[in-house]
């Protein structure tokens, strides 16, 4: 069965410090993985995937499939980054089945 | 367009009433989902319509019935509910690619619904 961990359910940083929000997978094939992020009275929505290896909004997400982590990093918080973070699987043979962790709500204090 | 638009965004039904919630997409997508959020809980995945079929049912009650009219619709009708199924119901879409790789999904804001 697939699981996603995310051990934090909520994260304080102040303005200007690393973040990093953790994510631990168990899956027996090679599953894709996602951070999807809701803001505040938004929908849902991507913010990265870990095939793209892209840094959208100065984060960056590093599938380490030794220690089957996926975490999302930020060397500097804002704000505007305050938010709750989703990690999520797909898996591989049946890529319809999204399956996301329980959420990591970051908070950024000025 | 790149919006999923979900109706209505509120809704309140008896457990004996008979209702439905509407999702529509015009990006071409041709997998569609239906998800259930309990407030401070992740989105659980309850249905995917792929290419108008259903593809995955996740042991929803029958009580949840889901309908894909044509590829831009995806209904899901709602009878004899019980006050445990409030929550945001989320649709979302995707484009389907076969063998590896997966579609970002796009998600509705959501329909939500307090059944008494």
């Amino acid at each position: 069965a697939q699981r996603v961990t995310q051990p934090e359910k909520l994260l304080s940083v102040f303005k200007g410090a690393p973040v990093e929000l953790k994510c631990n997978y168990s899956y027996s094939g090679s599953p894709e993985l996602f951070w999807y992020v809701q803001y505040s009275r938004q929908r849902l929505q991507l913010l990265l995937r870990h095939i793209s290896r892209e840094s959208i909004k100065g984060f960056t997400a590093d599938l380490n499939k030794g220690e089957t982590s996926f975490h999302l990093k930020k060397p500097f918080a804002q704000e505007e980054d305050s938010a709750m973070y989703y990690c999520a699987l797909s898996a591989q043979y049946n890529f319809n089945k999204f399956y996301f962790g329980s959420g990591t709500k970051l908070n950024v204090k000025p | 367009d790149t919006e999923v638009t979900q109706t209505p965004k509120h809704l309140v039904m008896g457990m004996t009433n008979k209702k439905s919630l509407k999702c529509e997409q015009h990006m071409g997508h041709r997998a569609m989902y239906w998800y259930k959020q309990k407030a401070k809980k992740p989105p659980e995945l309850m249905f995917v319509y792929s290419y108008e079929k259903l593809s995955i049912n996740e042991s929803v009650p029958s009580r949840f019935s889901p309908e894909c009219p044509n590829s831009s619709l995806l209904n899901l009708h709602l009878h004899a509910l019980q006050p445990e199924d409030s929550a945001l119901y989320l649709c979302a879409s995707s484009q389907t690619q076969t063998g590896a790789g997966t579609g970002e999904l796009f998600f509705g804001e959501g329909s939500r619904l307090t059944v008494l």
